[in-house]
């Protein structure tokens, strides 16, 4: 069964504005990563949180994490129409076990 | 460096009929994985191989078999198609607790 679920299930916004993406999860975690799918191709990591951190950044992405809440936002900043994509959030419960992916965020950035 | 190769990109079957998703990764990666990817699902993991020579079920495991059949390849295996089984196959692959490679994936429907 699904750890992470994602919300909004569908984001549509105008090119330069921020997206925001959340992830709730059930149990505790080792790490969170995030990824983005392209229609038609397969999964890209963006970025992996562990659970001792609380704030990343990569370039436009920002991820926060917070574990009493369990949950973790992604954060684009001045989005772009090649951000159009499927954003998903994963866990891992330990070092040793596979990820459990959420089923997704669809976000449409309109130019 | 080509990452993870799944091989076929496409494939129709039978039901009944049975075949081979073939996955080689040159990365040197420990573990890797058969995820299968159904519209509003988000993705579900079908087997993984944390390292050479072991294998593990994930949470759909019924109706596949696998074979680490060395460090670089993990096949997945249907033996008797079934329409549910109709779906994308992504195989991915990481180093334990660390981000996954996907393949480009395999777009399976069976009639």
């Amino acid at each position: 069964s699904q750890q992470g679920e994602e919300d909004p299930q569908a984001l549509s916004i105008q090119e330069g504005e921020n997206a925001t993406m959340n992830c709730s999860y059930k149990t505790s975690i080792n790490n969170l990563q995030w990824y983005r799918q392209n229609s038609g191709r397969g999964l890209v990591h963006l970025i992996l949180i562990r659970s001792n951190e609380r704030e990343k950044h990569s370039g436009r992405l920002r991820v926060t994490l917070d574990t009493s809440k369990k949950s973790s936002s992604l954060l684009i900043t001045a989005s772009r129409a090649a951000d159009t994509a499927s954003y998903f959030c994963a866990t891992a419960n330990s070092g040793n076990t596979p990820l459990v992916f959420g089923k997704g965020t669809r976000l449409s950035v309109i130019a | 460096n080509a990452g993870v190769t799944q091989t076929p990109k496409f494939q129709v079957l039978k039901t009944g009929q049975s075949m081979t998703l073939q996955c080689a990764q040159d990365m040197n990666h420990n573990s890797m994985y058969w995820y299968r990817q159904d519209p509003g699902m988000g993705l579900r993991l079908i087997y993984y191989s944390a390292s050479e020579g072991t294998t593990d079920k994930g949470e759909v495991p019924n109706g596949y078999n696998v074979s680490r059949l060395n460090k670089r390849e993990f096949s997945l295996r249907l033996e008797s198609a079934a329409p549910s089984q109709t779906s994308v196959y992504f195989c991915a692959s990481s180093e334990q607790g660390e981000k996954l490679f996907f393949g480009s994936g395999t777009q399976l429907s069976v009639l």
